[in-house]
């Protein structure tokens, strides 16, 4: 019940292209998404998040999209850039649950 | 934000030996977390360092192998303690943003190879 599952661990997308990586879970009580970013020899950094109210959310080129019926929720980078390619953890968590983490997407961008 | 620091960033240890990694908070937090990253596998929470009090375990994790500190509001220590190859993984201190309390800010990790 605690468990994300995130796929797919690995996704090469050309320049230029759109990266999807996709989430699912299983705990209603769950109420905060974010995604994470981590580049080789750093720690996770957050990149974007959402809450189960809106159905989507942009931050440039960097989008959510919520599906709580599905308890799914994916990331979309559009205009994938070589600088982008990193590794992407989903989370979730929520009352009194701690963060639970997704097993993390190697995003190559070919130039 | 949160501007962690970790000491050592890497380390190549015996079996057997103890290490203690440190983390140290630009800022006073009232949340920090230990956090555990094998290769290709997700982050995995150790325990929650609480000031003032003892650590508090996640399933799996002990006190004797994993003794934490916390002495005050922005630092703590992870030992690992009579390591074993097993035990090499990165290990991530995390802080909660007080002001946006779902935010996490990960230091930049302690790379630990057990020989």
């Amino acid at each position: 019940q605690q468990q994300v599952k995130q796929s797919p661990q690995s996704l090469i997308v050309q320049k230029g292209g759109i990266s999807i990586i996709n989430c699912a879970y299983e705990n209603t009580a769950f109420d905060y998404f974010p995604w994470y970013q981590q580049f080789p020899g750093k720690g996770p950094a957050l990149l974007i998040a959402i809450r189960p109210d809106v159905s989507e959310k942009k931050e440039g080129r960097f989008t959510i999209s919520f599906n709580k019926s599905a308890k799914q929720f994916s990331l979309h980078i559009m205009d994938s850039q070589p600088g982008d390619s990193a590794t992407y953890f989903c989370a979730a968590r929520g009352g009194s649950y701690i963060p639970t983490f997704g097993r993390g997407t190697s995003l190559i961008v070919h130039p | 934000s949160a501007v962690i620091s970790q000491k050592p960033s890497r380390d190549i240890c015996q079996r057997g030996t103890s290490l203690t990694i440190q983390c140290q908070v630009d800022s006073q937090v009232t949340m920090m977390f230990w956090y555990r990253q094998q290769p290709g596998q997700s982050l995995t929470l150790i325990a929650t360092a609480n000031q003032g009090s003892e650590a508090t375990y996640e399933s799996g994790f002990v006190i004797d192998k994993f003794p934490i500190s916390r002495p005050n509001l922005t630092f703590s220590t992870l030992t690992v303690s009579n390591m074993s190859p097993e035990d090499s993984s990165i290990y991530l201190c995390s802080v909660e943003d007080g002001l946006a309390t779902e935010t996490q800010y990960f230091g930049p990790g302690t790379r630990l190879l057990v020989l």
